[in-house]
């Protein structure tokens, strides 16, 4: 079927506002994850699920982020009263197992920018 | 502490030659290292996977070695092609972290024709 989607692809927010970032993963894919990509850099790990569980969150920048899979399928990143340094683009990847041997299928990310 | 150093400089190749991309990395004991390509906009798509005990793998015209006692991994793209152009990222999958991917920085390849 169709790969990860990530919505909306494009986000401008003014500093203070909060923001609910989407991710679609690949159906039937158990692990999802979460990385912030800031401009000319490689992503860095924010957070992980497997299924529904949240396994590791030892990425999240703040207790501002805030992240989701309640039903093991679709996750939501939450970013509350954004900062200027939370600009960067935030990918959703998810993978068919639960090994790291498995590939990361990575979805086109949302640009963030905050004023 | 921790590192993944890719270099952060372009490299600009001949089509039709070998380019060479590197990855060393400092104080990681990993078990598996990956390479990713990502394109303008897009998000990365895996290429390659290769385990601490293996020294070299290959696909199409693609090619990795991981050293560990370098602690280095060394990308091959042979016959370069002007689409091959895109930021190659190298990634580790530590022995004791689950399933975390920590990236390197990418190198951005341009292949000209």
């Amino acid at each position: 079927g169709a790969g990860v989607s990530q919505s909306p692809r494009y986000k401008v927010a003014k500093r203070g506002q909060d923001v609910a970032l989407r991710c679609d993963p690949i159906s039937g894919h158990v692990s999802l994850f979460w990385y912030q990509q800031a401009l000319g850099q490689g992503p860095e790990f924010l957070t992980y699920f497997q299924n529904e569980a949240q396994l590791d969150k030892s990425g999240l920048p703040s207790d501002r982020f805030f992240a989701e899979r309640p039903e093991g399928s679709v996750s939501t990143l939450k970013i509350q009263r954004t900062q200027q340094e939370d600009s960067a683009v935030y990918l959703c990847a998810s993978s068919l197992g639960t090994s790291g041997l498995n590939e990361q299928f990575f979805g086109p990310g949302t640009r963030l920018t905050v004023l | 502490s921790q590192k993944i150093e890719q270099n952060s400089e372009a490299l600009n190749i001949q089509e039709g030659k070998t380019a060479t991309l590197t990855c060393n990395y400092t104080n990681y004991s990993p078990a598996y290292l990956q390479w990713y390509r990502q394109d303008p906009g897009r998000g990365p798509v895996f290429l390659l996977l290769i385990r601490e005990n293996e020294k070299e793998k290959r696909k199409e015209r693609l090619k990795v070695t991981f050293d560990t006692t370098l602690k280095q991994s060394l990308f091959h793209i042979t016959a370069s092609q002007p689409a091959d152009s895109a930021t190659y990222l190298c990634a580790l999958l530590h022995n004791n972290a689950g399933n975390m991917l920590t990236f390197g920085g990418g190198t951005r390849l341009m292949v000209k024709p």
